[in-house]
């Protein structure tokens, strides 16, 4: 069974602070991951994607790829109310097959 | 550009009825999967149609089945309707299908099984 692991927090981080989301996967052969943020009665939105062992930075956020750990994580810089979600890391493993973690709740208070 | 389109946004149903849900993907993209969220199993994929083949299926019985036309749009079906298939049903596309290309979502169905 191809698993994805998140932490269902709820993660709470204040203002300003920086939120570290983590998860972990099973399957070693695909490499392909994503993040999504979703809000609470809406669809999943794309934040972030990587495949290559690393970071990678897009404005605030930054992803990061550890494969020898098989561990996926996701920073928010200078996070802000209005990131408050439902984070979901998900794993490419086939033919556009996403196995979805269960998501983590990030909380930021004003 | 467009998004992914989804419709109906809302169904209501009774218990063997059957239901059919559409998706247009985003234009140029040729990929469309399905995706079934409920709050117990989180997101849980269904089905990937590409240039009008499903090329990979999840673990979900045979009242569950979809296809996709030339024009790339998709339509999932499920028959004999059970009271457990209440749930928010996605649909997403990608450009080109390749592993690598991330997938773009609709709003959803909500599906309410009576």
């Amino acid at each position: 069974q191809k698993e994805v692991e998140q932490n269902s927090g709820p993660l709470s981080v204040p203002e300003g602070a920086i939120a570290s989301l983590n998860c972990t996967y099973s399957d070693r052969g695909s490499q392909s991951f994503f993040w999504y943020r979703q809000y609470s009665g809406k669809s999943p939105e794309l934040i972030m994607f990587i495949y290559s062992n690393g970071d990678k930075e897009d404005g605030r956020f930054t992803a990061q790829l550890n494969k020898a750990s098989q561990y996926v994580s996701l920073l928010i810089r200078d996070s802000q109310p209005s990131d408050s979600a439902t984070y979901l890391c998900a794993q490419n493993t086939g033919f556009q097959k996403l196995v979805f973690g269960t998501g983590t709740r990030l909380l930021v208070s004003p | 550009k467009a998004g992914v389109t989804q419709t109906p946004r809302y169904l209501i149903k009774t218990r063997g009825q059957q239901v059919t849900l559409s998706c247009s993907p985003i234009s140029g993209h040729r990929s469309v999967s399905w995706y079934q969220q409920t709050p117990g199993q989180g997101l849980q994929f269904l089905f990937e149609y590409f240039s009008e083949t499903q090329r990979n299926k999840g673990n979900f019985p045979g009242r569950f089945s979809g296809r996709q036309f030339s024009n790339s749009r998709s339509e999932m079906n499920v028959s004999t309707l059970e009271l457990g298939d209440s749930a928010l049903y996605l649909c997403a596309s990608s450009s080109t299908g390749e592993g690598n290309q991330p997938q773009h979502f609709g709003d959803g169905t909500r599906l309410s099984i009576l």
